[in-house]
């Protein structure tokens, strides 16, 4: 079962960068897109970008665009987030996920328990 | 960027009853779209995919239907642990995969 873990600092300060990892495991990282998603407390999802395994395939939401890095590093099985100059606008429960597969008879995603990030000085 | 609309914002059902989610894009996006669910603490759960497949493990009372700009989620007889929020997402058109705004389904 492949199981992801978010991990990376609950406290940012306004005009820093958020920097959050996803660790795979139970399962191969390559193969998948990965993804992460956010949720302002008491709001509704919000996707912030993905990444396929190799990295070479990589998009971002145009309204984060300017301020998103995703990045993967296969050997750690580990996919990265980087939001640079925060408000208190990012404030916000963060997820990783992974694309929803449909082989092997049916339909399924895998998503980390999620990370709040608090932006705050 | 495709804005996805969900109605109504909260729906009150008893248990047992049948519950019916709607979903509005403001453009096609044919069948890709999915429906998931989400608990109070918990990451949200992939119900539906393709806009009518149940995801693995997901009991048979979930149905979706729907294409184009219309969909909706059908619990036939909702019981205890139905009751959450419920998302619509598009994943045809990026940038970005939108969500709707979710439909809280609370017991009457």
């Amino acid at each position: 079962q492949v199981q992801l873990q978010e991990s990376g600092p609950g406290l940012v300060k306004p005009s820093e960068t958020l920097s959050l990892t996803c660790t795979v495991s139970g399962g191969s990282i390559s193969s998948y897109y990965w993804s992460w998603i956010r949720q302002p407390p008491g709001k509704g999802l919000e996707w912030i970008g993905y990444i396929y395994y190799s990295g070479n395939i990589i998009n971002y939401n145009p309204s984060l665009k300017s301020r998103v890095t995703i990045s993967v590093d296969t050997s750690k099985s580990q996919f990265s987030l980087k939001l640079s100059s925060v408000t208190a606008a990012d404030t916000a429960v963060y997820y990783c996920a992974s694309e929803v597969d449909c082989s092997g008879g049916g339909c399924k995603d895998y998503w980390g328990q999620g990370t709040l990030v608090t932006v705050s000085s | 960027e495709v804005v996805m609309t969900q109605s109504p914002a909260t729906l009150s059902v008893s248990p047992g009853e049948r519950a019916t989610l709607s979903c509005r894009a403001s453009q096609s996006v044919s069948i890709n779209l999915a429906w998931y669910q989400q608990k109070p603490g918990q990451a949200p759960r992939l119900l539906i995919y393709g806009a009518s497949t149940r995801a693995t493990g997901i009991p048979a009372r979930f149905s979706g239907s729907g294409s184009g700009t219309e969909f909706t989620l059908t619990i036939s007889s909702l019981q205890s642990e139905d009751f959450a929020v419920y998302y619509c997402q598009q994943y045809s058109n990026w940038p970005p995969y939108s969500f709707g705004q979710g439909t809280k389904l609370e017991i009457k």
